[in-house]
């Protein structure tokens, strides 16, 4: 199995572009999940969804959209990218069995917007 | 809302040493997950070990354990006979009890090296 898988693993953009970000697991979870990490912060939660054709909005949405079409795939996009976007962007994933919680993270994107 | 607090943001121990790092929660939940999870320099997110609240034994992984204080509101991770592949950012997190939240919610993290 290859777990969590994020494409691509590096992009710089320039202010205004617009680009989509992949993630896709193979261990048939209902729970995937979009995270960025900055500088001297943790992880905090972008969108995040609990089954296919479902998402949600996490702690810091403004200025991303998702797509769940498909179980195994979970789809981040930038619109209009801004600087503040630079930023490491990390896909997770999860199962909803009681005791088996563990969120499965991607290897992460690193996102440079100038 | 909950938050999650990490008040060391660096920290260094020679090899074969132990060490903890401290971690500090607040939420109004009875019950809820704790977990650490470690971030080597090839950036990947790997789970180190898990508390359930409603556990009073705390979790031991190997190495790894912690010390789960519920009334404090505090999760520290000790790390006993360090070793040179534990250098790495660790973070705290937490999550509200499954099919409540499946959310985590991180800490700023700690930077441990580990000195030959």
């Amino acid at each position: 199995n290859a777990g969590v898988t994020q494409t691509p693993k590096f992009r710089v953009l320039k202010t205004g572009q617009s680009m989509t970000l992949l993630c896709a697991q193979d261990m048939n979870h209902e729970y995937m999940y979009w995270y960025r990490q900055d500088p001297g912060m943790g992880l905090r939660l972008i969108h995040y969804s609990v089954g296919e054709g479902t998402t949600a909005k996490g702690e810091v949405p403004d200025g991303y959209n998702v797509s769940r079409l498909k179980k195994q795939n979970f789809l981040l996009g930038l619109e209009s990218a801004a600087p503040s976007q630079t930023s490491v962007y990390f896909c997770a994933s999860s199962t909803e069995r009681e005791g088996n919680n563990e969120q499965f993270f991607g290897p992460g994107t690193r996102l440079t917007v100038l | 809302a909950q938050t999650v607090t990490q008040s060391q943001p660096e920290m260094s121990v020679q090899e074969a040493e132990t060490v903890t790092l401290s971690c500090t929660y607040d939420t109004s939940e009875s019950n809820y997950y704790l977990f650490w999870y470690k971030q080597p320099p090839s950036r990947q997110m790997i789970l180190v070990i898990r508390q359930e609240a409603y556990k009073q034994q705390n979790a031991t992984e190997n190495r790894f354990s912690v010390n789960f204080q519920k009334a404090a509101k505090s999760f520290s991770l000790k790390i006993s006979d360090s070793q040179l592949g534990d250098t790495a950012m660790y973070f705290c997190a937490f999550m509200k009890h499954i099919y409540v939240d499946e959310k985590l919610t991180f800490g700023t993290g700690t930077r441990l090296t580990i000195i030959p």
